[in-house]
């Protein structure tokens, strides 16, 4: 079974800093790995999708890395902006079952 | 394109009721899955369906069901309702036989027992 593990579970950073969120998952056998934000009491909105013959995706200040061999995604921003403030999910699914299993999401608060 | 929506956006209801949320998939897609949410927890798979036919299902009671109708929405039935149900539902869709393009999730659907 899938689990998916999100470090750390909160941060907060002063406007401008570059920050990196980091997702682990057990099963190396993972196909796709997707990161989405979650505004409060909001629904998700995807934010990048690493499909599963590729390691990197980007998206204007935002980078993340999927390294199926080590279990470990990351989700860069670059110098961040208040607005960046949300809740940042990673989740993944795997040949199995297709339905996505979360992680518990990084908290981030961007300080002005 | 419109997006995932859901309806209703809020729904208040007491204890030992039924609730019934719907969600229409982006058009095209084929597979609906449901996902709760409650408060500080995180999000939680429920179903799957595909083709009309239920795919997987999560750890919830049988009292959580659901249907796809053949224009691909989606029901979700919860049955006698337990006050630990509140939550936000939220429904997502995607092509079922083409993994790589990703999930589109809805607002969701916030669930008030009381």
């Amino acid at each position: 079974k899938q689990e998916v593990t999100q470090i750390p579970a909160a941060l907060s950073v002063p406007e401008g800093e570059n920050l990196v969120l980091n997702c682990s998952f057990t099963d190396s056998a993972i196909y796709n790995l997707q990161w989405f934000r979650q505004d409060p009491g909001k629904g998700l909105t995807s934010l990048l999708l690493i499909q599963s013959s590729q390691r990197e995706q980007t998206s204007g200040r935002l980078n993340a890395s999927l390294d199926k061999s080590s279990g470990r995604s990351t989700l860069y921003i670059a110098a961040s902006q208040p607005g960046d403030s949300a809740t940042y999910l990673c989740a993944g699914n795997n040949n199995a079952g297709n339905m996505l299993t979360f992680g518990g999401g990084t908290r981030l608060m961007v300080k002005p | 394109e419109a997006g995932v929506t859901q309806s209703p956006t809020h729904l208040i209801k007491t204890r030992g009721q039924q609730a019934t949320l719907r969600c229409s998939p982006i058009s095209g897609h084929t597979s609906v899955y449901w996902y709760q949410q409650a408060l500080g927890l995180g999000l939680q798979f429920l179903l799957w369906y595909d083709e009309g036919e239920e795919r997987n299902r999560g750890n919830f009671p049988p009292r959580f069901s659901g249907r796809q109708f053949p224009n691909y929405s989606s029901e979700l039935n919860v049955n006698a309702l337990e006050l630990e149900d509140s939550a936000l539902y939220l429904c997502a869709s995607s092509y079922e036989i083409h993994y790589n393009y990703g999930y589109t999730f809805g607002s969701g659907t916030r669930l008030t027992v009381v």
